[in-house]
């Protein structure tokens, strides 16, 4: 019973590294998203896909890609890294888009030095 | 645009004490409110949700009440235990933003033995 999937759980990089969070949900969700938590701030969207081959930014997008090949992964992808995407961040799935109820992986920590 | 705001913590209280978290929302229309909790080392999952005016969303011992009028969601239980030692989210579902579900800045909660 996996559900959301999040790898890595930590991760340090320095800054203008790039680097890959995976996500995969064993579910069959059409909808999958990506936030990050700050303190403070709550949950913000990065990006979000309501079905593979459909990808859309979200609040804050700036500095991230995403892209949906199939249905199960989600990947965000960090092109040249810097302090402030310093974070947690949580990959989402529900059933469609507009259904409330969202399934969370258990978060990445990232660093960027 | 929609908003949550929920008291700041963290909030310390003994077990078996009563427990009140508030929120508030802005929002146009009439979104569905929820409480998503977050237990250490995990994703947020959804612990209670009401989606008109007036319903009561309760599970695991927790309610809150959709009150339109005061445009509130106060999270309550009457008797909390050291295992509902978490963070809470207030939460809303959107249709004026990309989110979708836009989350509160979390309120964390310890309860001491």
């Amino acid at each position: 019973n996996a559900g959301v999937t999040q790898t890595p759980k930590f991760q340090v990089l320095k800054t203008g590294q790039s680097m890959t969070l995976q996500c995969a949900q064993d579910m069959n969700h059409e909808y999958m998203s990506w936030y990050r938590q700050d303190p403070g701030m709550g949950l913000r969207l990065i990006h979000y896909s309501v079905g593979a081959g459909i990808t859309d930014q979200g609040e804050v997008p700036n500095g991230y890609n995403v892209s949906r090949s199939t249905t199960e992964d989600f990947p965000l992808r960090l092109l040249s890294a810097a302090p402030s995407q310093t974070s947690v961040y949580f990959c989402a799935s529900t059933v469609t888009q507009g259904t409330e109820k969202l399934f969370f992986g258990s978060g990445t920590q990232l660093s960027v030095l | 645009g929609d908003s949550v705001t929920q008291m700041e913590g963290p909030v310390t209280l003994s077990e078996e004490a009563f427990l009140t978290i508030n929120c508030t929302y802005t929002a146009t229309g009439y979104p569905s409110l929820f409480w998503y909790v977050q237990y250490p080392g995990e994703g947020l999952q959804l612990l209670l949700k009401a989606t008109k005016a007036d319903d009561k969303g309760s599970n695991k011992g927790f309610e809150a009440t959709y009150r339109k009028e005061t445009t509130s969601f106060h999270l309550e239980k009457g008797s909390v235990q050291v295992s509902d030692s978490a963070v809470y989210f207030c939460a809303l579902g959107s249709y004026s933003s990309a989110s979708k579900i836009i989350f509160g800045s979390g309120t964390r909660l310890s309860i001491r033995p």
